[in-house]
């Protein structure tokens, strides 16, 4: 089974419509984190969080929020989904600093209509 | 303003020979750094890394170099493998990595047979 974990793998909404995204992870790491990634560019970090009660914004916060559930569980939210926020999303993990790596899941296609 | 650059798009290699890929910084706080490898379809896969202190690191086929100075770091591949065919991303991140990645826009490496 994999260690990090995203549902939906691929969504289609329009704009207006809020959605979640889901990351689950197996590694037992506190750390964990948003990115995101449009095409010809990098992944660009949107949220991070240390563990439940610590949550940090990143360089490209509007418009999304997030949730950190327990240890395992961090979500990703769209209040109202707009179609510049098409791009592929990708949850993170790593285990405490320093100089430890981030361990990526599949990551969601999301489309804005 | 880009703090990770990867000036090259993409790059093709003849199978049996070295890759060399590239990456320039322009943040003199960043400490850690990352090479990631992506498949379509696929979150990046952590590849090596290199602290500061540090100015070569090596794991089997994979060395990254760190020339502080020049800001300057690369990833050389040898021999290179048609399984190497991949976007490559360039990673940095301040404090050891405790506050999230900062990504390059990566470089399409291409193995020729």
């Amino acid at each position: 089974d994999a260690d990090v974990t995203q549902t939906p793998r691929n969504r289609i909404t329009k704009t207006g419509k809020r959605i979640m995204l889901e990351c689950s992870q197996t590694k037992g790491h506190d750390r964990m984190y948003w990115y995101r990634q449009d095409p010809g560019l990098g992944l660009r970090l949107i949220y991070y969080s240390f563990d439940v009660k610590d949550i940090n914004k990143g360089e490209i916060s509007d418009g999304y929020s997030v949730s950190r559930q327990a240890q395992a569980k961090f979500s990703l939210s769209l209040e109202s989904a707009i179609p510049n926020q098409t791009a592929l999303y990708f949850c993170a993990t790593s285990d405490l600093p320093p100089y430890n790596e981030q361990f990526f899941g599949p990551g969601t296609r999301l489309t804005v209509l | 303003d880009q703090q990770v650059k990867q000036n090259s798009p993409s790059l093709s290699v003849q199978e049996g020979r070295i890759s060399i890929l590239n990456c320039d910084y322009t943040n003199s706080m960043f400490d850690y750094f990352l090479w990631y490898k992506k498949y379509p379809a696929e979150g990046p896969t952590f590849l090596i890394s290199i602290s500061s202190i540090k100015d070569k690191n090596e794991d089997g086929r994979f060395t990254v170099f760190l020339n502080k100075s020049a800001k300057h770091l690369s990833l050389h591949i040898v021999p290179s493998q048609p399984g190497d065919s991949a976007v490559y991303f360039c990673a940095a991140s301040e404090g050891g990595g405790a506050d999230g990645l900062t990504f390059g826009k990566g470089t399409h490496l291409i193995i020729q047979p």
